[in-house]
């Protein structure tokens, strides 16, 4: 069965650190995509990032990057410099084309909130 | 333009009535999504639609109906609303590629009193 997983209900950074979210995923399908969304306060789903189960290189969009362990199936979010607004709840998200059909699913999220 | 608009945004009603909620995509995608998150922010997928085929029905009530007149369309009938069903209803679509994400709608946030 596909699943997702982040094992951290909640976390706290100061301003300008470093965080990383956890996600853990399991499939057995070889094709997949792995994806981080972010919902502040005001309820909307943003994209973040994404990275291909084939991507030899771990993806990476401005202070975002996805630290990739396909071996462990891991899939780790990583804010660099955080600032305020990345207070918000953080979902992963597994992709699968599984018998010509999409399936997304979701793990439970994590809420950050940014310390000043 | 809105990629995937949602209508209505908020939705109030009583028990036991029905309500739809309303979605379309401008982005030519082939598949179209309904996910529930409860209280606890926990998204769970109700169903999946692909070029108007229903593909995933998640256990979900038969109360829930989805209707998918057209590949850009996909819209969430429910039926005798219980309190339960209170939650944010948000619908998203996708291409067939897998290397691409899913857009969401900005959420229906359904209240049942």
């Amino acid at each position: 069965a596909q699943k997702i997983t982040q094992t951290q209900p909640g976390m706290f950074v100061q301003e300008k650190e470093a965080v990383t979210l956890d996600c853990t995923y399991d499939t057995s399908d070889p094709s997949y995509g792995l994806f981080w969304y972010k919902q502040p306060s005001s309820g909307e789903m943003i994209f973040l990032i994404y990275q291909g189960s084939y991507d030899q290189q771990n993806a990476t969009e401005g202070r975002y990057s996805l630290n990739f362990q396909k071996a462990r199936k891991s899939a780790n979010l990583v804010i660099s410099a955080s600032q305020l607004g990345d207070s918000a709840m953080y979902f992963c998200a597994m992709r699968l084309n599984s018998g010509g059909y999409q399936k997304v699913t979701f793990g439970t999220g994590t809420k950050l909130q940014v310390i000043p | 333009d809105t990629a995937v608009s949602q209508t209505p945004k908020y939705l109030v009603t009583q028990m036991g009535n029905d309500k739809s909620i309303k979605c379309e995509q401008n982005l030519g995608h082939d598949t179209m999504y309904w996910y529930k998150q409860d209280s606890k922010k926990f998204l769970k997928i109700m169903f999946s639609y692909n070029n108007k085929e229903l593909i995933i029905n998640e256990t979900v009530p038969n109360r829930f109906s989805p209707k998918s007149p057209d590949k850009a369309h996909l819209n969430l009938h429910i039926n005798s609303l219980e309190l339960g069903d209170s939650a944010v209803y948000f619908c998203a679509s996708s291409p067939r590629q897998v290397n691409t994400e899913a857009f969401f709608g900005q959420g229906t946030r359904l209240t049942v009193v």
